[in-house]
């Protein structure tokens, strides 16, 4: 079985730019998750989506954006990207969510905005 | 909101047990998980359990929780230099959706 797959696995943009990142979940499971872990503010929740709902959103600005297509597959697009957008984005899948069922990460895509 | 802390770090000879610690907040929480991060890589699920367990055991892998003091631990047996990693303890709530993470652990093992 497939594990969660994210692409790319690196990135560098520069600023101003915008970027997209994309999640494929594990076969069946239609909860996808993202995150944002950085050196200094450690992991920190972006938005979760089930069955191409929005169901949270974390607190970032507006110009984290995501969505998920009705095969689970899940986008999250960053626009006018800033240095302090550099991080490692992880993306996390479950069943029907990581509340109620175990939540499997990806190996992450790094972002370096120079 | 919901707090989850760790301690920064711990050494531990190849061989010797382990035990990372955790403590959250939000006694609400009813699933409480454990990550394993290497160099460059994502996290690993490494075990979970619910609030209405006291104890999980996985092979080399022991969770405890204290609900009252609200304290996760994470027991390694026979910690092993590929054990060296970040640990991290995550806490949700019963059909929550976001995850709360602690600052991680990290376990440097020496031979």
């Amino acid at each position: 079985k497939a594990g969660v797959t994210q692409t790319p696995r690196y990135l560098i943009k520069t600023r101003g730019q915008q970027v997209t990142l994309s999640c494929s979940p594990i076969s069946g499971h239609r909860s996808v998750s993202w995150y944002q872990q950085t050196p200094g503010q450690g992991l920190q929740f972006l938005f979760e989506y089930f069955s191409e709902t929005q169901r949270n959103k974390g607190n970032f600005p507006g110009r984290f954006s995501g969505r998920q297509f009705s095969n689970s597959r899940s986008e999250m697009n960053v626009s006018t990207l800033e240095l302090g957008d550099s991080a490692l984005y992880l993306c996390a899948s479950s069943y029907t969510g990581p509340g109620n069922t175990e939540a499997f990460f990806g190996q992450g895509t790094r972002l370096t905005v120079v | 909101g919901e707090d989850v802390e760790q301690s920064l770090f711990l050494s531990v000879r190849e061989g010797d047990s382990s035990v990372i610690n955790c403590t959250y907040t939000d006694s609400s929480s009813t699933y409480l998980y454990w990550y394993k991060q290497e160099p460059g890589a994502g996290l690993q699920l490494l075990t979970y359990i619910f609030s209405n367990m006291d104890m999980k055991q996985d092979q080399r892998l022991t969770v405890l929780l204290n609900k009252k003091d609200k304290h996760l631990s994470l027991r390694i047996a026979d910690t092993q230099t590929g054990d060296s990693a970040i640990y991290f303890c995550a806490v949700i709530k019963a059909a929550g959706n976001k995850l709360t993470f602690g600052g991680g652990t990290r376990v440097l093992v020496k031979p």
